[in-house]
Parts: C-alpha cells; structure tokens; sequence
C-alpha cells in the first residue's frame, strides 16, 4: 500500500466543472503539499497545508489531520487548468509523492 | 522575486557522453534537493544539500552521478558517462531550512 494514495488517477471534466482530487495518506506528516506540473515544465507548489482549509484564486484545498485525507478543488474550472496535480506529504525533510491525478478539462 | 532557475531546460546527447545540468536557488535558500522523476512517475530524491554540505546522497548513484554546490548557493549535476536509461526529467528544488519545497522547470534530458 502506498503511503500517500491519489483519486481519481484520471479526470475528464467540462470548462465549468467543479473538480475535486482526493488524497488519503497513512504517516504521520509535518505538512501536506499540493503541486501543479504541465507536460513537459516544472512543478509548480499550489498549497502547504498542515491544518484546515486554504484559498488561492479558484483553487482551495482542504485537510483533515484526523482523518489523513485532503482534497484539492478547483471552481469553475478551464482548459488551461489541465495538468497533473500531486499530493505530497513532509515527513522531516523528505517529501513522499503520490501518484498524480491527470486532469483533463474539455472546453 | 525570482524562482528556482535550472539550465539547460533540454538536452538531447549520445549515450556514453557526460551531462551537466545546473541550478541555482531562490536567493536564500539554504536546502537544495536535486530529484530525478521518470514519465509518469513522481520524482526521486538524489541528493539534498544544506548550505555547502551533501546531508543525504543515499539515491545518487555515485558511479555515474556527481553533484556540488561548492559555495553553497548554485549546484551542478553531472552524469559521466550517460547511459539510455538515464533519460528523465532532473528537477532542483530548494527551501528556507527544510520548510516548503520550491521547484525550478526541470532539465529534460534524452540519451539516444
């Protein structure tokens, strides 16, 4: 089982659409990241999390220590939105990734 | 302020040649990871520095693979020679401390 898992692997959505990535971790963590990479650039840091809820633009994310989950929304979402989004968790120094969800957003 | 700069952002070379790829932080910085991520995969810690100091080299191949960061502020890589499967994107990424990870673009190399 991996320590920091991804849903949906996959998404496909309409210019418009609500979007939610989950994320679900099993460590113990300092902090929690959401990234952004394009095809082909760099990783771009969206969110550090370790408690509650932050907003950026249409991006908000939110987390449950509790519960060892957060998620990833994204309102009114565009084209220009498609990307992989990564959920990473801190545990000292050491970054532990997940999987990435591809999103797709058809215009 | 500027971000993380990595040079070159794309290399084609032939394999058996040698690599160097270059990144320097954001002014400040005193932690700075190199990482190595395959296509579709997430990308894998190869050398973390504080200041001028290699802290964890574990997943550096050292055969091949060479990293400094002699005044510690800007950092080389360097492969010699490459092989095929050394084809991947290089990511440098530095932080304050060991607090939050910011990424330069990456270096895109192909060994043909």
């Amino acid at each position: 089982k991996n320590e920091v898992e991804q849903s949906p692997q996959n998404l496909t959505a309409q210019e418009g659409e609500f979007i939610t990535i989950n994320c679900s971790y099993s460590v113990g963590i300092s902090a929690l990241h959401w990234l952004q990479q394009h095809p082909g650039g760099g990783i771009v840091s969206l969110f550090m999390l370790s408690s509650g809820k932050k907003k950026h633009g249409r991006l908000i994310a939110t987390i449950n220590i509790q519960e060892k989950h957060s998620s990833l929304h994204i309102t009114a979402s565009h084209p220009r939105d498609s990307a992989v989004y990564i959920c990473a968790v801190t545990q000292g120094y050491q970054l532990i990734w997940g999987a990435g969800t591809k999103l797709i957003i058809k215009p | 302020e500027a971000g993380v700069v990595q040079s070159p952002r794309y290399k084609i070379i032939e394999k058996k040649q040698p690599v160097a790829f270059w990144c320097n932080p954001i002014s400040g910085h005193n932690t700075l990871y190199w990482y190595l991520q395959n296509l579709g995969q997430g990308p894998e810690l190869l050398i973390r520095y504080e200041n001028e100091e290699a802290v964890d080299d574990s997943q550096l191949p050292k055969d091949r693979f060479s990293a400094e960061r002699l005044k510690g502020v800007d950092s080389t890589l360097k492969i010699q020679p490459a092989e095929l499967g050394d084809s991947a994107v290089y990511l440098c990424a530095s932080s304050l401390d060991s607090h939050e990870q910011f990424f330069g673009p990456g270096t895109r190399l192909t060994v043909l």
